[in-house]
């Protein structure tokens, strides 16, 4: 579709629980980005990365950490979570440069439960 | 501070007519617009722009107007179709590559 792809689509997790999203961009993109969306809220950014530098951490928790080991990949590690964390989780990209453009690419997202 | 927002929540459209959404902005030094779709279970995807430098841009059944005297922008949307149901979000540029996104307007079209 996008040629973002998000993995899991579901996910269910305790509050003790340890778990990951992954993102992966196949669009030769250089900036990659962390939303969350929530119902009736507009999308919160949350991270951004740019040529795989961390370059935005929009206050977000702790319990929050993302990785991004190289321009094509983007994890969410997730640990002791809140239930108010459960929300739709937005990967996308975008070619930051001179005469790139502002678009960003979406993948579908990862809806997260927390129990 | 810097916020993008719409004006109505929700819009119910008969098939066929045209669809009009409407966004209002505040940051005056912004130069760059951006038009999402999300339908169900999907993420947001691009359906038009429009640079500051513009005062109107036409796709493929859709135009954006924007008025910078009174900071505001609007998607419309002609003939339109079933499939147009979705939430519609209005975005502007942040800077540095970042868009600030708006809470979304709900479309549905009646048969």
């Amino acid at each position: 579709e996008t040629g973002v792809t998000q993995t899991p689509r579901h996910l269910v997790m305790g509050m003790t629980n340890k778990k990951s999203l992954k993102c992966e961009q196949h669009l030769g993109h250089n900036a990659m980005y962390w939303y969350k969306q929530s119902a009736k809220k507009p999308l919160e950014l949350m991270f951004v990365y740019n040529f795989k530098e961390q370059t935005e951490n929009n206050s977000v928790p702790s319990r929050f950490s993302p990785e991004c080991p190289n321009s094509s990949h983007l994890f969410l590690h997730l640990h002791t979570l809140q239930p108010e964390d459960s929300a739709l989780y937005l990967c996308a990209s975008s070619q930051a440069g001179a005469s790139a453009s502002y678009e960003q690419y979406f993948g579908p997202g990862t809806r997260l439960t927390v129990t | 501070g810097e916020s993008v927002g719409l004006h109505l929540p929700t819009l119910s459209v008969q098939e066929g007519d045209n669809s009009i959404i409407n966004c209002a902005y505040s940051n005056s030094a912004s130069d760059y617009f951006i038009w999402y779709k999300q339908e169900s279970g999907k993420g947001p995807q691009f359906i038009i722009d429009i640079r500051s430098n513009m005062d109107k841009r036409q796709g493929q059944r859709v135009t954006v107007l924007l008025n910078k005297t009174v900071k505001h922008l609007s998607l419309q949307i002609a003939a339109t179709q079933p499939g147009d149901s979705a939430v519609y979000f209005c975005a502007e540029n942040k800077g540095d590559y970042k868009l600030s996104f708006g809470a979304g307007t709900t479309v549905t079209v009646r048969a």
